[in-house]
C-alpha cells in the first residue's frame, strides 16, 4: 500500500529553470526520504530529513516537511539536463516496517 | 566495493518455469530488499529481510519464496512463474534499522511468456 503520494506525476521543464515536486503521506512518520532514479537504472538516495526537522539542503536539492500537512516538497534549484529521471519520496513510519515508496515524478529537463 | 549487484541483468521465462534473482553486498549491512517496479505502480516490496536470519513478507509476496543465505547475499525465487511476474526486479540493502537509507542494485528485468 502506498503512503507517500507525488506529485505532478510528470513535470517538463526548461534548463536553468526550478523544479518542485510533493509529496503527500498519510500516517505519522519517522523520517521522509528522496530517491532519483535515471531511466534503467536503480534508485540512488538523495536526502532523508527527520520528523522534527523542517527543512534541509544538499547542493542544489532543497527538501521541507510539514508535519501538520503531511507533506513534503523536493526543489531542485537551476536544473539541468541531467537531473532528468524519476523521483521518489519514501516514508519511515513510526512502527518497526520497512520504507514505503510513492509512485513517483517523472522529470524532464530540455536543454 | 561494488555495492549492491545482482544477477542475471536480463531473463526470459516461458510461464511455469522456475528460477532464482541473486543480489549481494559488500557494504556490511543488516537490512536487505526485494522490489519489483511496474509502470505507473512504483516500487512495491515483495520480502524484506531485517537481519541475518529473519525474513518478512511485504506488500505483493504471492508467488515468491527468498532466502538469506549469508549477510551477503538475498536470494529471490519463483518457483512457477506467471506472465503477471514480468517486471524489473531491484534488490536493496541498508545499513541497520528498516528506516535508513537504501542502496539499490542495477535491476533485473524479467519477461515470462
Amino acid at each position: 500500500s502506498q503512503q507517500g503520494e507525488e506529485d505532478p506525476q510528470a513535470l517538463s521543464i526548461q534548463e536553468g529553470e526550478n523544479a518542485t515536486m510533493n509529496c503527500s503521506y498519510k500516517t505519522s512518520i519517522n523520517n521522509l526520504q528522496w530517491y532519483r532514479q535515471n531511466s534503467g537504472r536503480g534508485l540512488v538516495h538523495l536526502i532523508l530529513i527527520r520528523s522534527n526537522e523542517r527543512e534541509k539542503h544538499s547542493g542544489r536539492l532543497r527538501v521541507t516537511l510539514d508535519t501538520s500537512k503531511k507533506s513534503s516538497s523536493l526543489l531542485i534549484t537551476a536544473s539541468r539536463a541531467a537531473d532528468t529521471a524519476s523521483y521518489f519520496c519514501a516514508t519511515a513510519n513510526s512502527g518497526n516496517t520497512p520504507l514505503v515508496f510513492g509512485k513517483g515524478t517523472r522529470l524532464s529537463v530540455i536543454a | 566495493n561494488a555495492g549492491v549487484t545482482q544477477t542475471p541483468k536480463f531473463q526470459v521465462l516461458k510461464t511455469g518455469q522456475s528460477m532464482t534473482l541473486q543480489c549481494a553486498q559488500d557494504m556490511n549491512h543488516n537490512s536487505m530488499y526485494w522490489y519489483r517496479q511496474d509502470p505507473g505502480m512504483g516500487l512495491r516490496l515483495i520480502y524484506y529481510s531485517a537481519s541475518e536470519g529473519t525474513t518478512d513478507k511485504g506488500e505483493v509476496p504471492n508467488g515468491y519464496n527468498v532466502s538469506r543465505l549469508n549477510k551477503r547475499e538475498f536470494s529471490l525465487r519463483l518457483e512457477s512463474a506467471a506472465p503477471s511476474q514480468t517486471s524489473v526486479y531491484f534488490c536493496a540493502s541498508g545499513r541497520d534499522t528498516l528506516k535508513v537509507e537504501q542502496f539499490f542494485g542495477p535491476g533485473t528485468r524479467l519477461t515470462v511468456l
